[in-house]
């Protein structure tokens, strides 16, 4: 069983389209997260969420909207796409006490074109 | 805010070659986490140093965490083609490391092994 399991792996879409990635865990995890790693391979964090509580926003446009269902779900919506958000698109899990692990899923690679 | 460095930012290494990756913080760690990526996958957890001083191993993988805890290093002994990847360092941000804290990420060292 996945983990941490994302769809879709790929997406190629048009400027200005609106997408979703959908994030899913079946670990029991209270903490879920997005991450971006551009094309040098940095991997930046864009929200956090706990209980489907917002916690972290790390100065994303907003035309990235994340939605958590509930705790076990974590999806990114983003609104008129651009070239500039054409990246790998991680979604990660951790749960709770001190210094525990990330797990991340498989990634989405968005291209915009 | 907490920055990590990691360094080189890429290596080549001949099969059988030792190498090492290191990460420097710009302020004390709460913790140290090492990831591995190959191309097209996610993150693949490989060890976490809490501990100033501390060193854990797995397989030909080891990890130190200075005393100062402010930097952690990467060793791979007698390296394989299976080694390679990207390998990222990740600090949580505040003390106790809270489970809804945000984990930030060196950039990365992209490692190839020539067979």
């Amino acid at each position: 069983d996945t983990a941490v399991s994302q769809t879709p792996k790929y997406l190629v879409t048009q400027m200005g389209n609106d997408k979703s990635i959908k994030c899913e865990q079946n670990l029991g995890h209270d903490t879920m997260y997005w991450y971006k790693q551009d094309s040098k391979k940095f991997l930046k964090i864009m929200f956090s969420y706990n209980n489907k509580e917002l916690i972290i926003n790390e100065t994303v446009p907003n035309r990235f909207s994340p939605k958590s269902p509930d705790k076990a779900h974590l999806n990114l919506h983003i609104n008129s796409l651009e070239l500039g958000d054409s990246a790998v698109y991680f979604c990660a899990s951790r749960g709770t006490g001190t210094n525990t692990e990330a797990f991340f899923g498989q990634g989405t690679r968005l291209t915009v074109v | 805010s907490q920055e990590l460095e990691q360094s080189p930012q890429s290596l080549i290494v001949q099969e059988g070659k030792n190498l090492t990756i290191n990460c420097t913080s710009s302020k004390t760690l709460y913790g140290l986490y090492w990831y591995k990526q190959k191309y097209g996958e996610g993150l693949i957890f490989l060890m976490m140093l809490q501990k100033g001083g501390e060193e854990k191993s797995h397989e030909k993988i080891t990890a130190k965490l200075d005393e100062k805890k402010q930097q952690s290093s990467l060793h791979i002994t007698a390296s394989q083609p299976s080694h390679a990847g990207i390998y990222l360092c990740g600090a949580p941000t505040n003390a106790g490391g809270t489970s809804y804290g945000k984990l930030t990420f060196g950039q990365g060292t992209i490692l190839t092994v020539h067979p």
